[in-house]
C-alpha cells in the first residue's frame, strides 16, 4: 500500500541543536513536501522539492534546510533548533496531473519539541 | 500571494444539526483548484474533496462543496452532522502558477456533541 512514513514520530531537542527530519514515499510521486502545524497558523509551507536532487523555499524556510537524495526520501534539517520551531510537522507527497490537481498525502507527523 | 481563509476557529455542533464551514479564498489567477482536508486526532490529514469547475457541486462522504468563482468561496456542508464528523478542517487553493504547491487555510476545528 501506498504510504507516507515520517521518522521520528516524538523528537525532544535541546537549543542549538541540529535535528534531522525524515521521509519516505511509496507513492512514485515526484513533489514531495515538508509542512509545520500550529494552532492559529494552520499548515504552513516550509520546503518542497519536483523531485531528486531538488529543493525549493515554501513560504516559511527560515531557520530550515531540506534534502532530496531519492525519489522516495526527503529530509527537513534543522541546523540549529530553536524553541520557536516546536511544532508538528508534516511531510506530503503529490503529482500534479492535469494542471493544479494535486492530492497531497500525509505522513501521520512528527511532534518536535526544542526544549 | 494567494491565501485561503477560514474565519471559524471553531464551529461547535449538536448531533443532527447542519453543518457549513465557510473558506473564502484569493488569488489573481483564474485556475483556482479548492480542496478540503480533514484531519482526524491521531491521523492523516487527508482529501475530502476537491473542485475546480465553477457553479458545479462535488460530494464526498455526505460532504458537499460547491465552487464558486463569482464571490471567490468553497464552504463545506453537510445535511446533518455525525458524533465521527469531529476533526479538524482544512481548506486549501492551488494554482497553475504554483505547480502543486496546496495554501492552506488555518483550518476550523468542528466538535460534534450529542
Amino acid at each position: 500500500e501506498a504510504a507516507v512514513t515520517q521518522s521520528p514520530r516524538n523528537k525532544v531537542a535541546v537549543t542549538g541543536g541540529k535535528v534531522t527530519l525524515s521521509c519516505n514515499q511509496t507513492n512514485n510521486h515526484n513533489n514531495m513536501y515538508w509542512y509545520r502545524q500550529d494552532t492559529g497558523h494552520g499548515l504552513r509551507l516550509i520546503h518542497y522539492s519536483y523531485g531528486a536532487g531538488s529543493t525549493e523555499k515554501g513560504d516559511i524556510p527560515d531557520g530550515y534546510k531540506a534534502s532530496r537524495p531519492s525519489q522516495e526520501n526527503f529530509s527537513l534539517i534543522l541546523e540549529l533548533a530553536t524553541p520557536s520551531q516546536t511544532s508538528v510537522y508534516f511531510c506530503a507527497s503529490g503529482d500534479p496531473t492535469g494542471g493544479s490537481q494535486n492530492t497531497l498525502y500525509f505522513g501521520a507527523g512528527t511532534r518536535l519539541s526544542v526544549l | 500571494g494567494d491565501s485561503v481563509t477560514q474565519k471559524e476557529g471553531l464551529v461547535t455542533l449538536t448531533e443532527g444539526l447542519p453543518v457549513m464551514l465557510n473558506c473564502t479564498y484569493q488569488t489573481i489567477y483564474s485556475n483556482a483548484f479548492l480542496f478540503w482536508y480533514v484531519h482526524y486526532l491521531n491521523e492523516s490529514p487527508r482529501l475530502l474533496l476537491k473542485s475546480s469547475t465553477d457553479n458545479k457541486r462535488t460530494e464526498h462522504q455526505g460532504f458537499h462543496a460547491t465552487l464558486h468563482k463569482s464571490s471567490s468561496s468553497f464552504h463545506l456542508q453537510k445535511s446533518s452532522a455525525q458524533l465521527s464528523d469531529s476533526a479538524l478542517y482544512y481548506c486549501a487553493l492551488s494554482t497553475g502558477a504554483n505547480t502543486g504547491k496546496l495554501t492552506f487555510g488555518h483550518g476550523t476545528i468542528l466538535r460534534v456533541h450529542p
